[in-house]
């Protein structure tokens, strides 16, 4: 099946700082890829669907401001989360698909962010 | 109400026993269901898929639908201990936006 990877695969950073994350997609063109984010025991939260070449919209309640996702290329999104908080520490996850109806999603292999 | 719920579990069964995990669902429009194996700090995995009434079967695993009911469940046969692991149950809520429950955790006893 089609590769979605992610890197880092962990991150620990101090609060206040900016951690970025890349989701590639290594086979396919991913014209769209999604972000979530899932905190212990608690399902995959959806935080915001991001398009090549324009801006991400985001899930209710998930703020833009402090999580930026560019998706430059067809095979390239990127998580930052900006002035990063304890609170913010969960596993993110990315998606892509290569277009509707091509029958399935795939999942990157994930990013633990601590913040201390 | 949850968009998918799931009962967390553990649901505990011997080895080669089917185990029997449930979803249900509060969209009745919804059409695709999903359902994803994640392993402890691994991403989710793809199981299967339905979008009709009914079953589907691949190999051990048999996914049912019931939108009368509003339900999804998936069977898995002759379970083995590498099953051990949290299964979730999603809804396509358009797009490949996906809904997911809080996921089952499974145990399968050697």
């Amino acid at each position: 099946g089609a590769v979605v990877s992610q890197h880092p695969s962990r991150v620990i950073c101090k609060s206040g700082t900016s951690v970025k994350i890349e989701c590639r997609s290594l086979d396919f063109q991913a014209t769209t890829m999604f972000w979530y984010r899932q905190f212990p025991k608690q399902s995959l939260m959806l935080m915001a669907t991001s398009n090549e070449g324009s801006k991400a919209t985001y899930e209710q309640g998930v703020e833009k401001d402090k999580f930026l996702i560019n998706h430059a290329s067809l095979t390239l999104s990127t998580l930052t989360v900006t002035s990063a908080h304890p609170e913010d520490s969960s596993f993110y996850i990315c998606s892509a698909t290569a277009g509707p109806n091509t029958g399935e999603l795939f999942f990157g292999e994930g990013s633990r962010l601590t913040v201390l | 109400q949850k968009e998918v719920e799931q009962n967390s579990g553990p649901l505990s069964v011997p080895e080669g026993a089917i185990a029997s995990l449930n979803c249900t669902y509060s969209d009745r429009g919804s059409q695709s269901f999903f359902w994803y194996r994640q392993y402890s700090g691994k991403s989710p995995e793809l199981i299967m898929f339905i979008y009709s009434n009914g079953d589907k079967e691949d190999g051990r695993f048999t996914a049912q639908l019931n939108k009368a009911s509003q339900y999804v469940s998936l069977l898995i046969r002759d379970s083995q201990p590498s099953d051990s692991a949290t299964y979730l149950c999603a809804r396509d809520r358009g797009t490949y936006k996906y809904i997911f429950g809080t996921g089952t955790r499974l145990k399968v006893l050697a």
